[in-house]
Formats: structure tokens, sequence, C-alpha cells
């Protein structure tokens, strides 16, 4: 079965630190690992996706997530956090033609 | 290119009416999805399309809920009668591939209240 957990549902961050959003994986077979971010009002947009190679994967708006095979760990990171960034965000699992999401993390940055 | 629109943003209904979401993907994509956020849960896969078959309707949680697809273009959701559990927000997303590495577009979700 295909499962994904994010620990925190809120990650508070002041403008300027680096951001970490955590997530955690379990599948069956190969892992194809997403990000997708929901701003207010608006749909869920793609940030990044891991599906082989190199196990640091730079996505939009500066984030990049680093894929963790022993520790089944897919963690969203942004080296400078922007009040821009406050947001919800998802991580998820895709197995076949499903995705497999997340709780959610709300992510706010504090001027 | 315009993106997967949704309609109605919100809605608000009593227990025991009837409810019609609609989606519109992006033209030319043939897979059309439904997942739904119960809650502050996790967003959960309802059913898919490809032009106007079901290819899987596995997370629909009841013969409450009826998903139509005429035609291959747009996509309707039918909650009838509605009940207080299914109160979410209603996501709708399209793609042109499928696959476990391809992303889809996502609608911005029509938030369904039931009182």
């Amino acid at each position: 079965a295909q499962s994904v957990a994010q620990p925190e549902d809120q990650v508070n961050v002041a403008e300027g630190n680096p951001l970490t959003v955590k997530c955690t994986y379990s599948v069956s077979g190969n892992p194809y690992l997403f990000w997708y971010v929901q701003y207010p009002n608006r749909g869920l947009q793609f940030l990044l996706k891991y599906i082989t190679g190199d196990n640091l994967v730079k996505g939009s708006y500066g984030f990049e997530a680093e894929f963790n095979k022993s520790q089944t760990s897919f963690h969203l990171k942004k080296p400078s956090a922007l009040v821009s960034d406050s947001a919800l965000y998802f991580c998820a699992v895709k197995a076949g033609n499903q995705f497999y999401f997340g709780t959610g993390t709300s992510l706010t940055v504090i001027p | 290119e315009a993106g997967v629109t949704q309609f109605p943003s919100h809605s608000v209904i009593e227990k025991g009416q009837t409810v019609t979401l609609r989606c519109d993907p992006i033209s030319g994509h043939d897979n059309l999805y439904w997942y739904r956020r119960v809650m502050g849960k996790e967003i959960k896969f309802l059913l898919h399309f490809v032009k106007e078959s079901k290819q899987d309707e596995s997370g629909m949680p009841n013969n409450r809920f009826l998903a139509e697809r005429t035609g291959g273009t747009y996509s309707t959701l039918k909650v009838q009668p509605a009940e207080l559990e299914d109160s979410g927000v209603y996501f709708c997303a399209s793609s042109q591939a499928t696959g476990p590495t391809n992303g889809y577009t996502f609608g911005s979700g029509t938030r369904l209240t039931v009182v």
C-alpha cells in the first residue's frame, strides 16, 4: 500500500531563514514523489518531482527536495524563505495513475 | 492555455439536497480526475476518466456520488442526497499522458459545505 506522512500540520519560519517541510513515504515498488503547493484561492500547483537519478531535485520558485531512500523521506527545502511562500504544501507519491497525498503542511513565513 | 476550471468555487447546501460540481479540463486532455480533501485530511482519489469512459472509480465513497463525462469534454460530479460528511474541497485535474511519472494540472477546487 502507498502512503505519505507529513508530520507537521503547521510550520512557521522567519523571512530570510531556511525552511524545511517534512515528508516520509511508504511505497511498494519504485517511489515517484511529488510536491504540490496550494496558494489561497488557487489550485494545486506542481513544484517538483523525483523519478530517478540525482537525489537532490530542484523545482519552481527556488524550492528543492532531497530524496533519501534509507530514511524513506522527501523533505522540501528552500534556502531563504519569502513571505510569498506562505501556502499549503502537499507531498504525494504516485502509483500507476493515482496520487496518494499527505495531509498537507501549512507554511507561514513571518516578515 | 487555459487551466482546469471548476465551478462553483463554493457551495453551501442543506443535508439531503443535491449538488452538482463541474470541471472543465485543459483542452485536449483525455484524462480527467476527481479528488477530494475532507476536513483537513489528505487529498484522496475519487475517480479517473479517459475521454468519456470511467477508467478507475475505486475511490468513489458510495452510490450517492455520480460522475459523468459525456462527450469526453467537461465532467460533472453529483452528490445526491448530500450528507454532512461530504463536506470538503473537491479537486479536478487533467492530464494528456498517464503513468506514474506524469503530474497533473489541478483546478482550484470547489469547497462544498453541507449543513
